[in-house]
């Protein structure tokens, strides 16, 4: 069946470094993908999202690019703040049932 | 209106009690979800509505129970419900046959003793 992988976690970083979270998936057809973001306390927010291979997602500052040949959707920031200390996951949308799946999350604590 | 809404935002219950998570939408989207998310890990999905009908159970314990009464509410009906089910429930809304993700609400965190 159709499934994410994402690194583990905790990422550990200083505020103002570089972020990469990888993710990978298996999926049958077209699956659109997304990243969502889970602040302490707090339900998912969509970080940004890509329905076709080629596509850049961005938000915030955060990209992701929709990589057909690899199957990832690797999550990029150039310079994290404090603030984005959260978990973050991402997720496929299969093209026939539009049900969610969603990866394994990876927790982000950016340090001052 | 962008806003999934849901109510309580914390519910302490008993193994003996009913309780109901209520979940309110105005975007008008025809699709609704209720997830389950356990600490440290991934949304699991539950239930799924389509124009108000349900499409998807992914084989919940028949203590929970879901409810539509209209294309804005979704209810989740709780009963004699294990420590176990302790978790945070997450209700999500969408357009029907689109690949512009769910929105979320802020979740029920639900603890059972």
């Amino acid at each position: 069946g159709n499934s994410v992988t994402q690194m583990e976690g905790p990422v550990t970083l200083s505020e103002e470094a570089f972020l990469t979270i990888n993710c990978t998936y298996t999926a049958t057809g077209y699956p659109s993908l997304f990243w969502y973001v889970q602040y302490p306390g707090e339900g998912l927010q969509l970080l940004l999202k890509a329905t076709k291979a080629d596509d850049k997602g961005s938000n915030k500052g955060f990209e992701a690019t929709y990589r057909k040949e690899t199957t990832s959707f690797h999550l990029e920031k150039g310079s994290v703040q404090v603030s984005d200390s959260a978990v973050y996951f991402c997720a496929l949308m299969e093209d026939s049932s539009y049900k969610l799946i969603f990866g394994s999350g990876t927790r982000l604590l950016v340090r001052p | 209106d962008t806003e999934v809404t849901q109510t309580p935002k914390h519910l302490v219950m008993g193994m003996t009690n009913k309780k109901s998570l209520k979940c309110e939408q105005h975007m008008g989207h025809r699709a609704m979800y209720w997830y389950k998310q356990k600490a440290k890990k991934p949304p699991e999905l539950m239930f799924v509505y389509s124009y108000e009908k349900l499409s998807i159970n992914e084989s919940v314990p028949s203590r929970f129970s879901p409810e539509c009464p209209n294309s804005s509410l979704l209810n989740l009906h709780l009963h004699a419900l294990q420590p176990e089910d302790s978790a945070l429930y997450l209700c999500a809304s969408s357009q029907l046959i689109s690949r512009r993700g769910y929105t979320f609400g802020s979740g029920t965190r639900l603890t059972v003793v």
